[in-house]
């Protein structure tokens, strides 16, 4: 079963500041998830990448597949940011079709 | 277009009791996922279905099933509820099948157990 650690699991930052959310797993896999969880519940998919780099305004993506590992990067944050964010990658010969991480808090003062 | 859309959103019941959770994916989308989700155990997979078809299902017990009709709308039925399974349970509409696609989330229906 592939592992997905990711880490910080809480961090909070002053509005501005660049935050960088680590995600990391066992087993090769063919694209990875990053998912955003607003308080309330609702779940919005913000990349899915295989390769390198993925950018959507503020918020960049990136892969190194080598090295089993993804960071989530967001660049002069901002309060609305604060939610939860999650990887979620392939599980390879498992009965799960996605194995997620436990997620980290993010909270943006102003 | 319309979004995936759960319903219930919040359902309580008692032990012992079934219930039924009703998901409608974004029209042509084929794919849907069902998702568990506690503050323990966080994101869990439950199952996902392709064209009527349950391709994967995770490590859950046979209390746990569902089914995906023609519309590619899909339920869930969890029978003989324990407390345990009070949570939120979210389910993800795609295109295409699983895990190389972008997903789209429910809202979720929080369902509590008494």
């Amino acid at each position: 079963k592939n592992e997905v650690e990711q880490s910080p699991q809480n961090l909070t930052a002053q509005e501005g500041e660049f935050i960088t959310i680590n995600c990391s797993y066992s087993v090769g896999i063919s694209a990875l998830h990053w998912l955003q969880q607003h308080p309330g519940g609702g779940i919005v998919s913000l990349f899915m990448l295989s390769s390198g780099k993925k950018k959507h305004g503020r918020l960049i993506a990136t892969i190194n597949i080598q090295e089993k590992h993804s960071s989530l990067h967001i660049t002069a944050s901002h309060p609305r940011d604060s939610a939860v964010y999650i990887c979620a990658a392939p599980n390879q010969g498992g009965s799960e079709k996605l194995v997620f991480g436990k997620g980290t808090k993010l909270t943006v003062n102003p | 277009k319309a979004g995936v859309t759960q319903t219930p959103r919040y359902l309580i019941k008692t032990r012992g009791q079934q219930v039924t959770l009703s998901c409608s994916p974004i029209s042509g989308h084929r794919s849907v996922s069902w998702y568990q989700q506690t503050p323990g155990q966080g994101l869990q997979f439950l199952f996902e279905y392709f064209s009527e078809t349950q391709r994967n299902k995770g490590n859950f017990p046979g209390r746990f099933s569902g089914r995906q009709f023609s519309n590619s709308r899909s339920e869930m039925n969890v029978s003989t509820l324990e407390l345990g399974d009070s949570a939120l349970y979210l389910c993800a509409s795609s295109i295409g099948d699983l895990p190389n696609q972008p997903q789209h989330f429910g809202d979720g229906t929080r369902l509590s157990i008494l």
